[in-house]
Parts: C-alpha cells; structure tokens; sequence
C-alpha cells in the first residue's frame, strides 16, 4: 500500500522557518519525481515545487522562489521543503505528491499526502 | 502561465443527474490535463489522466475528453458520494497550474 505521511506543519512567526517532511513507503522512491502543493482552508490548490527523481532539478513557483528549498534522502524515502522568511500569504495545508511523469506520455499526480498546516501569524 | 478557467465554479444537482464540467486552458496543453476530486479534510484524488483515460479503482461513471485548450469532465449518474470539489490541471509546462474548482452540492 502507498502511504505518503506529510508531518513538520506548525505555527510559526512571518520571517521564520519550517522543514516540511514527507515519508514515503509502497512504491520506488527513488524512481519517482515529488512535488508539494498547497492549499489555503477552504481555496484553491496551488502547486509550489517539484524534483526530478535523483535530486538533479528543481522547479518553484514563483511565489516560493528564493525562499523555499525542496530536496529528498532517497536512502531514507523521503521528501523535505525547506520554508524560510515565512509570510502571512504562506498558511496554508500543504500537501506532497508523487509527481508520476514519462517524457512524452502521461504525467499527473497519483499519489498524495494527507497534508500538514503551516501557519505563518504573530 | 497557462490559466486554467473552470466553468461552473458551482453546481447544485441531484442523484442520478448526468453532469459536465469545463476546463479551458489559455493556450494548448496537448493532452497533459488530469481530473481531481476533493472533499472536506481530504487530500485530492486522482480521477482523470492524459484528458480521458481512468484512473485505476475510479467507477466508470466518471469520464473525460477534450485536447488542445478545451476539456470535460462527465459523471454520468450522480452518486451521493460524488457531492465534493473538482480540480483540473495542466502539466504540459512549468509552473503547473490548477484550475479554481467545480464544487458540486446536492440539490
């Protein structure tokens, strides 16, 4: 059974940091490209990273950019995002997936966590 | 990048209907567009794939066409169990974007 179990979300202060993690079990880890959405209570969803499976590339939204450091251990299956200078606009449930993509066929996102919640207030 | 325009953004029906949700992309994305539902406290789910092709375990009411800029998601014969959030999503180009959500409520 594929499990993927987001934890590290908590409350933190605008201009903080937080390591997201994201274990992965039931499928080849180091095989398949991750990525992390978000998603503000109650909005839309909005991706925010990708890597490929090796760990060679890296893709960001640009509202992350600069700010927001994806990497994974495939030793240890898993996935980390690393959120620094935290803002308002940042809280949100975030989410890892497995990012399932063959070059020149089907790409999508079949696999999912059950999310952790970031909140960035005073 | 490319935008994704849901239509509707909300939907009352009852069980048993036969419903259709739009996505429109704003420029081509070939066939790399995927279905989700979401529901309340849950992570999405993957319905659709490559525009039309099911995804494993997901009931044959469920279904999806289109290619270029223009899509459809169909639930033939609504089941309670259907009554929750639908997202589409493009990943024919960086950044990957999602479409703002069908949410489907019971009549």
């Amino acid at each position: 059974e594929v499990q993927l179990l987001a934890s590290g979300g908590g409350l933190v202060q605008p201009g903080g940091s937080l390591r997201l993690s994201c274990a992965a079990s039931g499928f080849t880890f180091s095989n398949s490209p991750m990525s992390w959405v978000r998603q503000v209570p109650g909005k839309g969803l909005e991706w925010v990273s990708t890597i490929t499976d090796s760990g060679a590339s890296t893709y960001y939204a640009d509202s992350v950019k600069g700010r927001f450091t994806i990497s994974r251990d495939n030793p240890k299956n898993t996935l980390y995002l690393q959120m620094n200078n935290l803002r308002a606009e940042d809280t949100a449930i975030y989410y890892c997936a497995r990012y399932y993509y063959v070059s020149g066929s089907s790409r999508y996102f079949d696999y999912w966590g059950q999310g952790t919640l970031v909140t960035a207030s005073s | 990048d490319i935008q994704l325009t849901q239509s509707p953004s909300f939907l009352s029906a009852s069980v048993g209907d036969r419903v259709t949700i739009t996505c429109r992309a704003s420029q081509g994305i070939s066939s790399y567009l995927a279905w989700y539902q979401q529901k309340p406290g849950k992570a999405p789910k993957l319905l659709i794939y490559a525009a039309s092709t099911l995804q494993s375990g997901i009931p044959s009411r469920f279904s999806g066409s289109g290619s270029g800029t223009q899509f459809t998601l169909t639930i033939s014969s609504l089941q309670p169990e259907d009554f929750a959030t639908y997202y589409c999503q493009q990943l024919h180009s960086d950044p990957i974007t999602f479409g703002q959500g069908t949410r489907l409520e019971i009549k």
